[in-house]
């Protein structure tokens, strides 16, 4: 089935630094991806929709500048933390869908392992 | 008011019991997810529903539309079931994602 691979899986880093989380999808295309954010015993949280080849599109709340987001290839989106503060730490998902046949608004979620940010 | 409301919140069950999860949501939706997360973080697709009932080894999904409410059922339950269940679901536009809190369930041998 298909896959979505996220790296890294975990990093820790200084305060100020900004971090790249990479997200994959290994067997098909994925013109959208999604991004979540997830706090400690909280549900996921969407910030944004990745759209291959143009800007993503914010959920309210979420600052465009501190988190940016790269949909360079129909098989990559990429997240950067910037200028990282310990308010950052949390725990980040990503998604695509696989549309195959399907109609677009129906298109199976698969999500990625999740990366573990720590800024110390 | 959360859009989508997930029952329980917590749940341990002895191991072979049969287990059910309910999701209730309030927006016009395309499709319901029901999502497995393990403690380490990552997440896996179990269901994807628009309509009557899905079933997949142990598991069996249920959605009833007009009253616009979702069951996770868990026949047989076993210890490696533990891990936090999450109900989604894709609004009729397409893009805009509403996820329940979740349910952790704690299957004991």
């Amino acid at each position: 089935g298909a896959v979505v691979s996220q790296h890294p899986s975990w990093v820790i880093c200084k305060s100020g630094t900004s971090v790249k989380i990479e997200c994959r999808s290994l067997d098909f295309q994925a013109t959208t991806m999604f991004w979540y954010r997830q706090f400690p015993k909280q549900s996921l949280m969407l910030m944004a929709t990745s759209n291959e080849g143009s800007k993503a599109t914010y959920e309210q709340g979420v600052e465009k500048d501190k988190f940016l987001i790269n949909h360079a290839s129909l098989t990559l989106s990429t997240l950067t933390v910037t200028s990282a503060h310990p308010e950052d730490s949390s725990f980040y998902i990503c998604s695509a869908r696989d549309f195959g046949h399907l109609f677009a608004n129906t298109g199976e979620l698969f999500f990625g392992e999740g990366s573990r940010l720590t800024v110390l | 008011k959360n859009e989508v409301e997930q029952s329980p919140q917590n749940l341990t069950a002895q191991e072979g019991e049969f287990i059910t999860i309910n999701c209730s949501y309030s927006v016009g939706i395309s499709a319901l997810h029901w999502l497995q997360q393990h403690p380490g973080g990552g997440i896996v697709s179990l269901f994807m529903l628009s309509s009557g009932k899905k079933k997949h080894g142990r598991l069996i999904a249920t959605i009833n539309i007009q009253e616009k409410h979702s069951s996770l059922h868990i026949t047989a339950s076993h210890p490696r079931d533990s891990a936090v269940y999450i109900c989604a679901v894709t609004s009729n536009t397409g893009n805009q994602f509403y996820f329940g809190t979740g349910t952790s369930l704690t299957v004991i041998p």
